[in-house]
């Protein structure tokens, strides 16, 4: 089946600067999501992005299907970003595989 | 519009116990799927429903088992619960069948085996 990648596996980042998360993924796609997962556990959609350029806020995401890569860019951390970023995709006829996540730490 | 919701938020079960957890999908969705994390993983596939029909099973044991209701809404039955069990379960819904849909998920069971 597909396998998802994420990198880094960490990132401490001041509140203020920009961030660039990566997920690299083994086959061709259907659907690439990535979410924010609080503290408290809930996953929170942020893009689903099979291919293409979206942007929302402060936050962008870019998914290059034909070079099997996702990237996520934060603009402008908040403390309130802080959490675990996952990726996650499908091929053909099988379930979303997640990654093992980013953790990101925003410190003020 | 409500989203994705679960019950209960907590559970703390003994090993041997059987237990059932419940998700209602968002308005409008049929495909109801469950996920299980682990601390420090991604979610895994446990079984995805469409229509009241199973449509995918992850790789899980007879343990696991779960239902969907003509309201579209869910149970997970996990019997014989094992330590190993412990773990956030997560529910997720769509709007069709297939797994190409845009996955919406709920605030989790957290589930403790003691």
């Amino acid at each position: 089946g597909i396998q998802v990648e994420q990198s880094p596996p960490d990132l401490i980042l001041q509140e203020g600067a920009n961030s660039t998360l990566r997920c690299n993924f083994s086959d061709s796609v259907n659907n690439l999501q990535w979410f924010h997962q609080n503290p408290w556990g809930q996953l929170i959609n942020l893009f689903y992005i099979p291919s293409g350029t979206k942007q929302n806020g402060r936050l962008s995401a870019t998914t290059v299907a034909t070079e099997r890569y996702s990237l996520l860019y934060i603009s402008s951390s908040q403390t309130t970003d802080s959490g675990v970023y996952f990726c996650a995709a499908n091929s053909g006829n099988t379930p979303l595989v997640f990654g093992k996540g980013t953790r990101l730490s925003v410190i003020a | 519009d409500a989203g994705v919701t679960q019950s209960p938020t907590h559970l703390i079960k003994t090993r041997g116990q059987q237990v059932t957890l419940r998700c209602s999908p968002i308005s409008g969705h049929k495909s109801v799927s469950w996920y299980q994390q682990v601390l420090g993983q991604g979610p895994q596939f446990i079984f995805q429903y469409y229509e009241k029909e199973e449509r995918g099973r992850g790789n899980f044991p007879d343990r696991f088992s779960a239902r969907q209701f003509p309201n579209y809404s869910s149970e997970l039955n996990v019997n014989a619960l094992l330590l190993g069990d412990s773990a956030l379960y997560l529910c997720a819904s769509s709007t069709g069948t297939g797994y190409d849909y845009e996955q919406y998920f709920g605030p989790g069971t957290r589930l403790t085996v003691t």
